[in-house]
């Protein structure tokens, strides 16, 4: 079964600073991977998502990498803004043709000081 | 519309009672999902449907837990004689046949007194 975990829980940084936020999974056998912003009371927006084949996408100030081997994707926040402050889950596709449903990690809340 | 909407945005019921999700998916997308989060969790997977069939129904807890898209479109998700522990976010999410993202409502939260 497929177990996704994000690291850490919870971060606060100041204004400005670069960070870098920590998913893993269990089983390498994967359509591709996917990162969320959920602001409180509200749904997932979608981030980014990178293909199994692919190392890295981008978007903005937005980096994401996978490392599908090692099981590991990072996204990547430059110049952090107070409203960057929000929970970030990653959530991976299984490679199964017939399954779609994505596991989620249980997120990383980030909080952006000003 | 232009996005995945659901209804009611809140729904408080007393335990025992019947509940009724709505989702709408964005137009055109023939893959709706469930998925249900617990307060501080990620979502979790219940089920899903290609146009009107329902390809995977794994993740749904129990028998009490029953979804329907009778026409391929509107999906409802019902959950009969609640007890506390249904107390969650319901969300729903939509897609495009293949693999792109899938694109996720606002939710229902769902509180059993």
């Amino acid at each position: 079964k497929q177990e996704v975990t994000q690291i850490p829980a919870a971060l606060s940084v100041p204004e400005g600073e670069n960070l870098v936020l920590n998913c893993s999974f269990t089983d390498s056998a994967i359509y591709n991977l996917q990162w969320f912003r959920q602001d409180p009371g509200k749904g997932l927006t979608s981030l980014l998502l990178i293909q199994s084949s692919q190392r890295e996408q981008t978007s903005g100030r937005l980096n994401a990498s996978l490392d599908k081997s090692s099981g590991r994707s990072t996204l990547y926040i430059a110049a952090s803004q107070p409203g960057d402050s929000a929970t970030y889950l990653c959530a991976v596709r299984p490679w199964e043709t017939s399954g779609s449903r994505l596991t989620f990690g249980e997120g990383t809340q980030l909080t952006v000081n000003p | 519309g232009a996005g995945v909407s659901q209804s009611p945005r809140y729904k408080v019921a007393k335990r025992g009672q019947d509940v009724a999700l709505r989702c709408d998916p964005i137009s055109g997308h023939v893959s709706l999902f469930w998925y249900q989060q617990a307060l501080g969790q990620g979502p979790e997977f219940l089920t899903y449907f290609q146009n009107e069939a329902q390809l995977d129904k794994s993740g749904l807890p129990s028998d009490r837990f029953f979804a329907e898209r009778p026409e391929g479109s509107v999906s409802t998700l019902k959950i009969q004689r609640t007890q506390q522990e249904d107390s969650a976010v319901y969300l729903c999410a939509s897609s495009l046949p293949g693999v792109g993202p899938q694109h996720f409502g606002d939710g229902t939260r769902l509180s059993i007194l």
